[in-house]
């Protein structure tokens, strides 16, 4: 894949639940984003974690970055019905520069059940 | 917040027809926009990047001849789809970074292009 993978790929919970979420990547980065997919829509920007940081929080949302193993963490606690969606991490390829161009994970599907 | 709309939604058009995606920053001037299109239940795979007054750059793969790309002006990238097949039939998406920032990317809400 042009990014890593995320696992698992699909994911079901009860409402209250915590979710977690798994991205890896092959490259050396400078940043790691999460985005949220509502089925059949745009993506919206969640959290952006620098390579210098360790653990970084919004609201529901906690994400982990590990640089050794090239890896990261989406938890989301204390979820809702309104949660289920696809969560995608994301990262700028080595080369980049500034160009803004991202490239995607393959992505959890969430379901939360109420 | 910056909001990116598409247009249209949803369209429908017959083999060999071209189609033509309007990807407009409502309320910010977007240097750079970039075009993804995504199969069912798969990840976003990045086609283009498009720059305001230049050629779109294109990744390894996609045919510039069949993915037009025209960036005219700070707030409008359209992708055109020339001689449609069934198999171009797909979700495209495009987005859009503000120049103070490239890091943060605002989406579009996407397109269903359904080729018949």
């Amino acid at each position: 894949s042009q990014q890593g993978e995320e696992d698992p790929q699909a994911l079901s919970i009860q409402e209250g639940e915590n979710a977690t979420m798994n991205c890896s990547y092959k490259t050396s980065i400078n940043n790691l984003q999460w985005y949220r997919q509502n089925s059949g829509r745009g993506l919206v920007h969640l959290i952006l974690i620098r390579s210098n940081e360790r653990e970084k929080h919004s609201g529901r949302l906690r994400v982990t970055l590990d640089t050794s193993k090239k890896s990261s963490s989406l938890l989301i606690t204390a979820s809702r019905a309104a949660d289920t969606a696809s969560y995608f991490c994301a990262n700028f390829p080595p080369g980049s520069g500034n160009t803004g161009k991202l490239i995607f994970g393959q992505g959890t599907t969430l379901q939360v059940k109420p | 917040g910056a909001v990116v709309s598409q247009h249209p939604s949803r369209v429908i058009c017959k083999s060999g027809t071209s189609v033509k995606i309007e990807c407009r920053s409502l309320d910010f001037q977007a240097t750079t926009m970039f075009w993804y299109r995504q199969f069912p239940k798969q990840s976003l795979m990045l086609m283009a990047t498009s720059n305001e007054g230049s050629k779109a750059t294109y990744e390894q793969g996609v045919e510039k001849d069949k993915f037009l790309i025209n960036h005219a002006s700070l707030t409008l990238s359209t992708l055109t789809v020339t001689s449609a097949h069934p198999e171009d039939s797909s979700f495209y998406i495009c987005s859009a970074s503000q120049p103070s920032s490239s890091y943060e990317q605002y989406f579009g809400p996407g397109t269903r292009l359904t080729v018949t």
